[in-house]
């Protein structure tokens, strides 16, 4: 199985400032077919999971321009430019390169 | 508006057994594979089971593999989760996710394996 690890598990910002999330893989996620399925997910409090960056650095619909995603075979990068309340909560990585699917740990973010 | 609506969740008893739905709305449903994941109470989030368009094609975690059954009817728009003998680790809530980007995801519904 991909184990995804990220990095780090909790972070606290300041508002208005940016934050940053790693997350490695064990393995390249790049798929046969030339596509790289790692995405990242927000998890708001008492929310289920939101998709906001697939295929490494594709912003979903609708997610706002301040977030971007980059990275390559198994090492992957959130960057939040500048932290505002509503983004607080928890962040997974998650590969769909390789079955069984894996997610990270999630990493919390919260305002210091 | 892509809707996903998940269902049949419940209290059971260990060895029990429930059959989860999710019906989907706002999206050609047909169109996108399907997932289960699960999440315990105050954990992290686990991928489940994986159904392609067609159906063709099904994959379980193995913490589940030969207890849990996915499916979906393309012509209702839903698909379902035949969950059985029933540990108090199956403890969690229960999200169906569409596309392999995971792009929508419904609310959940709370399974609670407990005597």
């Amino acid at each position: 199985d991909i184990v995804m690890t990220q990095t780090p598990l909790s972070s606290p910002v300041t508002l208005g400032q940016p934050a940053s999330i790693s997350c490695r893989s064990s393995q390249s996620l790049v798929h046969s077919d030339g596509n790289t399925y790692l995405s990242w997910l927000q998890q708001r409090p008492g929310q289920p999971p939101r998709l906001l960056i697939h295929k490494i650095s594709n912003r979903f619909s609708g997610v706002p321009d301040r977030f971007s995603g980059s990275g390559a075979g198994t090492d992957f990068t959130l960057k939040i430019s500048r932290v505002e309340a509503e983004d607080v909560g928890v962040y997974y990585c998650t590969q769909a390169t390789q079955f069984p699917y894996t997610f990270g740990q999630g990493t919390k973010l919260e305002i210091k | 508006e892509v809707q996903l609506v998940e269902s049949g969740g419940g209290l059971v008893q260990p060895g029990g057994s429930l059959r989860l739905s999710c019906a989907a709305s706002g999206f050609t449903f047909s169109s996108y594979t399907m997932n289960w994941v699960r999440q315990a109470p105050g954990k992290g989030l686990e991928w489940v089971s994986y159904i392609s368009t067609s159906s063709s094609t099904i994959y379980y975690a193995d913490s589940v593999k030969g207890r849990f059954t996915i499916s979906r009817d393309n012509a209702k728009n839903s698909l379902y989760l035949q969950v059985n003998s029933l540990r108090a680790e199956d403890t969690a809530v229960y999200y169906c996710a569409a596309g392999v980007n995971k792009d929508y995801w419904g609310q959940g519904t709370l399974v609670t394996v407990s005597s």
